[in-house]
């Protein structure tokens, strides 16, 4: 069955310091895998998109890795910010052409404190 | 900045009306998908339209339908709203945006939140 597993479900952490959240998955064949951010009543912002051959993608202060064999993602957020404070979603495609299907993970519940 | 649009943002009915969730792209994208959401639970895709004319339902059973009649535009319908319809629903659209097949962008609008009481 394929699936979405994303670790932990929430996470609190002071202003300034860094955090990483997980996604492992079962999706098979895969394709690519993205982050996105979602604040609070508001759709996802897409934060990177990986395929098959990138360990590694960065935007600003996210840095999400892929390791294909082990079936597993990670962000990495460095500096935190109040405005860090949001749901992490982790979203696997199954296919190489266009969209194809997406496994959407329940996200990871981030809240930067002061 | 993406350009796509959801009307209303919040909407309170009552059992039984009708109501339209409205959809709005200006990317000139073909495919559209609308998703659901509850607090806490992953997306679930319940219709999506590939172009002018196309509509296909999704992985999650909905009592709602959609319409296609122009690209920019992907209404969403429910005939007789239930406290079970009470959710966020998700309207987003695709397109490649000079990117390649395989990393197709996926750009969200803000949602709306549905209540039925």
């Amino acid at each position: 069955k394929n699936q979405v597993e994303q670790s932990p479900q929430s996470l609190i952490i002071l202003e300034g310091k860094n955090c990483t959240l997980q996604c492992n998955y079962t999706v098979s064949p895969f394709s690519n895998l993205r982050w996105y951010k979602q604040d609070t009543g508001r759709g996802p912002v897409s934060l990177t998109i990986m395929t098959f051959s990138e360990n590694t993608k960065s935007n600003g202060r996210y840095t999400a890795t892929l390791d294909a064999d082990t079936k597993q993602s990670s962000l990495h957020i460095t500096a935190s910010q109040l405005s860090d404070s949001a749901s992490y979603i982790c979203v696997v495609s199954d296919r190489g052409s266009t969209l194809g299907r997406l496994y959407f993970g329940r996200g990871t519940q981030l809240t930067v404190w002061p | 900045e993406a350009d796509i649009y959801q009307t209303p943002r919040y909407l309170v009915i009552g059992t039984g009306k009708k109501i339209t969730l409205e959809c709005s792209q200006t990317m000139g994208h073909d495919k559209m998908y609308w998703y659901q959401q509850d607090p806490g639970m992953e997306l679930h895709l319940i219709h999506y339209s590939y172009g002018v004319n196309s509509t296909e339902k999704g992985d999650l059973s909905s009592e709602s339908t959609v319409s296609r009649i122009r690209t920019e535009h992907f209404p969403l319908t429910l005939e007789s709203a239930r406290p079970s319809h009470t959710s966020q629903y998700l309207c987003a659209s695709s397109g490649r945006d000079g990117g390649t097949p395989t990393n197709e962008k996926l750009f969200f609008g803000s949602g709306t939140q549905l209540s039925v009481l």
